[in-house]
């Protein structure tokens, strides 16, 4: 199984472009999420998706938007890239809000 | 405001050298607190769910525990391969929205 699949794995952006982070899971799951990890602030959520069709903010949601367009596949997209999104990127699943998460490999941005 | 505060930041052990590390919580309701391990450039991988005070969950040499407003991750005899940031989450109240610690850096020397 793969489980969670992020694309790309890294990614070089000018302040202003504009980008989407790929995810997608295997494993049937209803839920997905999008966190950002910083040296010192741990894992943040920024958006999730309890089921298909559903979108919710999360902690700190500024800048990005986000589509689930199926039950598989959840994306996350920076319309006007700023050095402060700089960061690594995680996409992560879960079958019922109790059970632990399944987490991919992570992005990892730079913002220039 | 739900807190999850992990300590130390940072442990060194010999290999073999059995030592433990901390998650305090203060939240209403604890629904389940988590233990993920994340190796460098990867993403954090579950090993336990703990939902009430009393109950232990093991795996190899990690054996995990919980009270009413801490968890303990024990690690017996270390290997270098234990090597790792663990973090731990905890999930409270009417959200099933975890908030997750910083995370503990562990090393364990040969």
């Amino acid at each position: 199984n793969a489980g969670v699949t992020q694309t790309p794995k890294f990614q070089v952006l000018k302040t202003g472009q504009s980008m989407t982070l790929q995810c997608a899971q295997d494993m049937n799951h209803n839920s997905m999420y999008w966190y950002r990890q910083d040296p010192g602030m741990g894992l943040r959520l920024i958006y999730y998706s309890a089921s298909e069709g559903t979108t919710d903010k999360g902690e700190v949601p500024n800048g990005y938007n986000v589509s689930r367009l199926n039950k598989r596949e959840f994306s996350l997209r920076l319309e006007s890239a700023a050095p402060s999104q700089t960061s690594v990127y995680f996409c992560a699943s879960s079958d019922k809000g109790s059970y632990g998460y399944t987490f991919g490999s992570g992005t990892r941005l730079t913002v220039v | 405001e739900d807190q999850v505060t992990q300590s130390p930041e940072a442990l060194r052990l010999q290999e073999g050298e059995s030592s433990s590390l901390n998650c305090s919580y203060t939240v209403s309701g604890l629904r389940g607190l988590f233990w993920y391990r994340q190796d460098p450039g990867k993403g954090p991988e579950f090993l336990f769910t703990l939902y009430s005070a009393g109950e232990e969950k093991e795996k190899e040499r990690l054996k995990a525990t919980l009270t009413k407003k801490e968890s303990f991750l024990h690690i017996t005899a270390p290997k270098p391969e234990d090597s790792a940031t663990y973090l731990c989450a905890v999930q409270a109240g009417g959200s099933y929205i975890p908030t997750f610690g910083r995370g503990t850096s562990l090393i364990v020397h040969p």
